[in-house]
């Protein structure tokens, strides 16, 4: 199957900077990426669409300031957590979508600790 | 509104002891059914993509299949190693939509 990469696989910072995660599909071309944050024990939630070439959409209650997205190659998109704070720490998935078929495949994750 | 739900929420087996898994799902239209598996602290894996009623896919122990309403993920003679949370995620046709997800089913299989 096709494999997506997350890099760094956890990080630590210290609250008020900024932190940045690459997610890249290897072996295949993704138009369209998809960025998911999860809680222990529950469920992926969305966080924001990003096409290739243009601004990520953003779901419900995601701050666009705070989460910025870059999706400037059709295998790399990343995400910027500014000014990060301790509510911030979390576990940060990226998700990458084959155009020929839609099927989705997902990075190991990012764990994110703000101290 | 399109949606998911899976059940049960839980399912403790017994190894070697089979069973399946529930996904029903509503959506206005329907481009693809896929089924993950996510151990805990990493990303979902894929496991199967199913794009019509009746198809049907295999691997080991594993099997999906899909009606128009609902799939089903069977599980073989499961062993401990199958122990996970299983996804289930539909992708609507309208647009550039990302995937509908249910909650899972935390799936544990005792030895």
């Amino acid at each position: 199957g096709a494999v997506v990469s997350q890099h760094p696989s956890w990080v630590i910072c210290k609250s008020g900077t900024s932190v940045k995660i690459e997610c890249r599909s290897l072996d295949f071309q993704a138009t369209t990426m998809f960025w998911y944050r999860q809680f222990p024990k529950q469920s992926l939630m969305l966080m924001a669409t990003s096409n290739e070439g243009s601004k990520a959409t953003y779901e419900q209650g995601v701050e666009k300031d705070k989460f910025l997205i870059n999706h400037a190659s059709l295998t790399l998109s990343t995400l910027t957590v500014t000014s990060a704070h301790p509510e911030d720490s979390s576990f940060y998935i990226c998700s990458a979508r084959q155009t020929i078929d839609y099927e989705q495949y997902f990075g190991p994750g990012t764990r994110l600790t703000v101290t | 509104e399109d949606q998911v739900t899976q059940s049960p929420e839980a399912l403790r087996l017994q190894e070697g002891e089979s069973s399946s898994l529930n996904c029903s799902y509503t959506v206005s239209g329907l481009r693809g059914l896929f089924w993950y598996r996510q151990d805990p602290g990493k990303g979902p894996e894929f496991l199967f993509t199913l794009y019509s009623a009746g198809e049907e896919k295999e691997k080991e122990r594993l099997k999906a299949t899909l009606t128009k309403k609902e799939s089903f993920l069977h599980i073989t003679a499961p062993k401990p190693e199958d122990s996970a949370t299983y996804l289930c995620a539909v992708q609507p046709f309208s647009g550039n939509t990302p995937l509908v997800f249910g909650k899972g089913t935390r799936l544990s299989v005792i030895a």
